[in-house]
């Protein structure tokens, strides 16, 4: 079936503009998580999304950085006066409950280059 | 303290050994365990989840210890296309928060 996809694969913007990242989460998969990956470096949490509850924004590392999820449908993440150090791929990922314990798919991530 | 702490390597092995990595977790109500592969440029993907009692899926072996809160991946006869970086990942809570590791680098090589 089909997978976690992201859009768009790649983006390169301008310092100072703003980004709308989206994320498509697999049919039914109630909970919805975005990470930021740096160039050689781990996952770092961002925010999470389970159901109708509140989002857990602990992740998040400025005000510049928002995100929503209509239900548990599509889930947009927004950066606002981008920076240089935002560079890095925005990695969403769904999961759902098999066999007694969650598990987490990815989508294939976007690319975010700031000039 | 992080929640997840494993060797990042390299681990530079030859084809056909093999090969083990440890992971070691902080909070003992940790409830899932799992490892995820990611090859270069390419989102992390679910190889395994790890059970108390031990589970093994052809040349790859994954070991729970609660006791000690390590987990392990035992790879068998490597071959070059398991070069790639293995997450080690755990579950908290209601069992949907997911910590990860920050990898441990495998290449395996001809």
């Amino acid at each position: 079936g089909a997978g976690v996809s992201q859009s768009p694969s790649n983006k390169v913007t301008e310092k100072g503009k703003d980004v709308e990242l989206r994320c498509d989460p697999i049919s039914g998969h109630t909970a919805l998580y975005w990470y930021r990956q740096r160039l050689g470096q781990g996952l770092e949490f961002l925010i999470y999304f389970q159901g109708n509850s509140a989002p857990d924004k602990s992740g998040l590392p400025s005000d510049r950085f928002s995100a929503e999820r209509t239900g548990e449908s599509v889930s947009t993440l927004t950066i606002q006066r981008t920076q240089q150090e935002d560079s890095a791929v925005y990695l969403c990922a769904s999961s759902l409950l098999a066999g007694g314990k969650w598990e987490q798919y990815f989508g294939p991530g976007t690319r975010l280059t700031v000039t | 303290r992080k929640e997840v702490e494993q060797d990042p390597g390299p681990f530079n092995v030859p084809e056909g050994a093999t090969v083990a990595f440890n992971c070691t977790y902080s909070n003992s109500a940790s409830q899932s365990f799992f490892w995820y592969r990611q090859d270069c440029r390419k989102e992390p993907k679910l190889l395994m989840s790890v059970y108390s009692s031990g589970n093994e899926d052809g040349r790859f072996t994954a070991q729970l210890n609660r006791a000690s809160q390590y987990i392990s991946l035992l790879i068998r006869d490597s071959k070059l296309s398991d070069s790639a970086t293995y997450l080690c990942v755990v579950t908290m809570n209601t069992g949907n928060q997911f910590y990860f590791g920050t990898g441990t680098s495998l290449t395996v090589i001809p």
